[in-house]
């Protein structure tokens, strides 16, 4: 049981390049999170999804885009990377945002910005 | 939103000894409180959680209480060992259905 899948575990990229982070996961989860941990913040949600093909804004959105085409998936895009957006990219799933079930993480994602 | 504050930043604890880190919450209508465990360069892990309707539970060496009037819940680790040395974050789902992060504890076990 995999649980939550993520790749790239590393990858640096150049300002102004564009990449996409997914995200798998084999729990049949309904709700799937992307959050973005730096050193002393925590962890802050980017956007989540609350099912198939819905998607929506956290607390940090800005310079991200997602995409939930398929339940078992959740794609995190940078259009154009910022050094700002150096960080430690982790997804989340769980059942429902709504009854109390915890969110399972994946392994993360280390992304550099030059 | 919710907002979430988790005290001391670093806590440093004899092997052996307890260990507590306190977490204050803002929103009252928030009603589940995990917490998750994270070592170095590994994902956060749930260790144990905690429902609104609920003032403590425990696992093992491991237990959570909730106080709802003051909006504030620990955690709380009993014989610590090494292994417990790690990064613990709590949270709190308020009325948005969104789990809102502290920023989190390095605990050391020394030896």
């Amino acid at each position: 049981n995999a649980g939550v899948t993520q790749t790239p575990k590393f990858r640096v990229l150049k300002t102004g390049q564009s990449m996409t982070l997914l995200c798998a996961q084999d729990m049949n989860h309904e709700y799937m999170y992307w959050y973005r941990q730096d050193p002393g913040m925590g962890l802050r949600l980017i956007h989540y999804s609350v099912g198939e093909g819905t998607t929506a804004k956290g607390e940090v959105p800005d310079g991200y885009n997602v995409s939930r085409l398929k339940k078992q998936n959740f794609l995190l895009g940078l259009e154009s990377a910022a050094p700002s957006q150096t960080s430690v990219y982790f997804c989340a799933s769980s059942y429902f945002g709504n009854s109390n079930q915890p969110q399972h993480f994946g392994d993360g994602t280390r992304l550099s910005i030059l | 939103g919710e907002n979430v504050e988790q005290h001391p930043s670093t806590l440093s604890v004899q092997e052996g000894d307890s260990a507590v880190i306190k977490c204050t919450y803002s929103d009252s209508a928030s009603n589940y409180f995990p917490w998750y465990k994270q070592e170095l360069g590994k994902r956060p892990q749930l260790i144990i959680d905690i429902r609104s309707n609920v003032g403590e539970k425990k696992d093992q060496r491991i237990a959570v209480t909730l106080n709802k009037t003051a909006k504030h819940f620990s955690l709380h680790i009993t014989e610590t060992q090494p292994e417990d040395s790690a990064v613990y974050f709590c949270a709190a789902r308020g009325g948005n259905n969104r789990l809102a992060f502290g920023k989190g504890n390095q605990v050391v076990v020394i030896p």
